[in-house]
């Protein structure tokens, strides 16, 4: 699997735009991007995905630069429920891509 | 709609005992997987069931095995438990498998080995 790489930790205030980078240089071009996220003591919860262009949810955004060598995920007003550990991951579009490979992702923490 | 749902939330068991753990993937949706998931560690992936076949499996012992049913429901059982066992193990539910589509957790299974 293609590895990406994500700051151990970011912090941000409530209410504010939160930008989460993941940085993915070996990424092919079958790869989507995946983010997921684990808030403390529950299961990792599908956040959003894309392949080439950017993507938006109720959730949050996904910013893919056009080399499409990193993303950025947008979360766009901050709260302490977002609290959590942001995962970015690469998967492969054929069917034998059959799993998700969880790095140590970015430790998000949202101050009142 | 339902989410996926795993039984039972905890569980605490004695080395070399053997546990069943099993999971209901949301409705329409083929694909099942399995991960670990061990304190202060990402979720590990453990096996990948679709269409009742299985597609992939991690680097986990013979230990670990699991089947998918008719309704696509899954059970995960280990044998001859250890304390490295101990840990969350997690359900996730797809529509199919491939990149292209999100994989929908379940709130986890915590077993404790003693």
């Amino acid at each position: 699997d293609a590895k990406t790489t994500q700051p151990n930790s970011m912090e941000s205030n409530e209410e504010e735009p939160v930008h989460l980078p993941c940085n993915h240089s070996t990424i092919s071009g079958t790869d989507y991007i995946h983010w997921y996220r684990q808030l403390p003591s529950q299961g990792p919860e599908y956040v959003i995905h894309g392949l080439t262009s950017n993507v938006n949810n109720r959730m949050a955004s996904l910013a893919i630069a056009e080399d499409r060598k990193s993303s950025t995920l947008i979360l766009h007003r901050a709260t302490l429920r977002d609290a959590a550990v942001y995962y970015c991951i690469l998967r492969g579009s054929g069917g034998s891509n059959y799993k998700l490979t969880f790095g140590k992702g970015t430790l998000l923490t949202v101050n009142p | 709609d339902a989410g996926v749902t795993q039984s039972p939330t905890h569980l605490i068991k004695t080395r070399g005992q053997h546990v069943t753990l099993r999971c209901s993937p949301i409705s329409g949706h083929k694909s099942v997987s399995w991960y670990q998931q061990v304190l202060g560690q990402g979720p590990q992936f453990i096996f990948q069931y679709y269409e009742k076949e299985e597609r992939g499996r991690g680097n986990f012992p013979d230990r670990f095995s699991a089947r998918q049913f008719p309704n696509y429901s899954s059970e995960l059982n280990v044998n001859a438990l250890l304390l490295g066992d101990s840990a969350l193990y997690l359900c996730a539910s797809s529509p199919r498998t491939g990149g292209a589509y999100e994989q929908y957790f379940g709130p986890g299974t915590r077993l404790t080995v003693t």
